[in-house]
């Protein structure tokens, strides 16, 4: 089974912190995203990567960046965190290519900015 | 624009039959996925259709129409255990495939009562 982990599943940051949030996946997938999750509203794409050290804007980068480094691991950074980005956090990974690639998720992050 | 519509909640009963609809107007398309998300849990992949048509996965099957910008999930035999969310994705074609980024409708909170 494929296993995505992510790093803290409850995470309580200040103002103005910068805040790493990190996953980690086990099946050598190439592609690997960040969404985050909020009522009413969804999934919402942050970043994504099809490839080490390769990174593509989502829908909502703003206040966001990203690094991947190593195949396995991509970490969300909130440089300077802000109230408006409490929200449940969930990365996924796939394999590349076409075809029915479904993406897994990790447990989620509920970060909460105070 | 991209767009994805789901009824925001739905009950049924335990031991029947529930259709969850959604339609989609989006750039492209490559294919429509749907995942399961219990309350406080990671969403877990339960069906893809890329192609017209029905496909069926034990008590769950999924339909698709590309024409009409449309797609449904059939659960038969409810159990109290398919009390969830479930949501509806499409695979944007906006780049070659190559990584699998998916478009999320806001999901379809069921309620299976005894």
């Amino acid at each position: 089974d494929v296993k995505v982990t992510q790093s803290s599943r409850y995470l309580v940051k200040r103002t103005g912190e910068k805040v790493f949030l990190e996953c980690v996946q086990d099946m050598d997938h190439e592609n690997m995203f960040w969404y985050r999750q909020d009522p009413g509203l969804g999934l919402r794409l942050i970043y994504f990567s099809y490839d080490v050290k390769m990174k593509e804007k989502g829908d909502i980068p703003e206040g966001y960046s990203v690094s991947r480094e190593k195949k396995e691991r991509f970490s969300l950074i909130l440089e300077s965190a802000s109230t408006n980005q409490t929200s449940m956090y969930l990365c996924a990974s796939s394999l590349g290519g076409e075809g029915n690639q479904p993406q897994h998720f990790g447990d989620g992050t509920r970060l909460s900015i105070l | 624009g991209q767009n994805i519509d789901q009824p925001t909640e739905m009950t049924a009963t335990e031991g029947a039959i529930v259709q969850i609809n959604c339609t989609y107007q989006t750039s492209g398309f490559n294919g429509l996925f749907w995942y399961q998300q219990h309350a406080g849990e990671a969403p877990t992949f339960l069906s893809y259709n890329v192609l017209d048509g029905l496909e069926e996965k034990g008590r769950f099957s999924s339909f698709l129409s590309r024409s009409k910008g449309y797609s449904y999930l059939l659960l038969k035999e409810l159990q109290m255990k398919d009390s969830a969310s479930y949501l509806c994705a499409v695979r944007d074609e906006g780049y070659g495939g190559a990584t699998n980024k998916l478009i999320f409708g806001t999901g379809t909170l069921l309620a299976v009562q005894p």
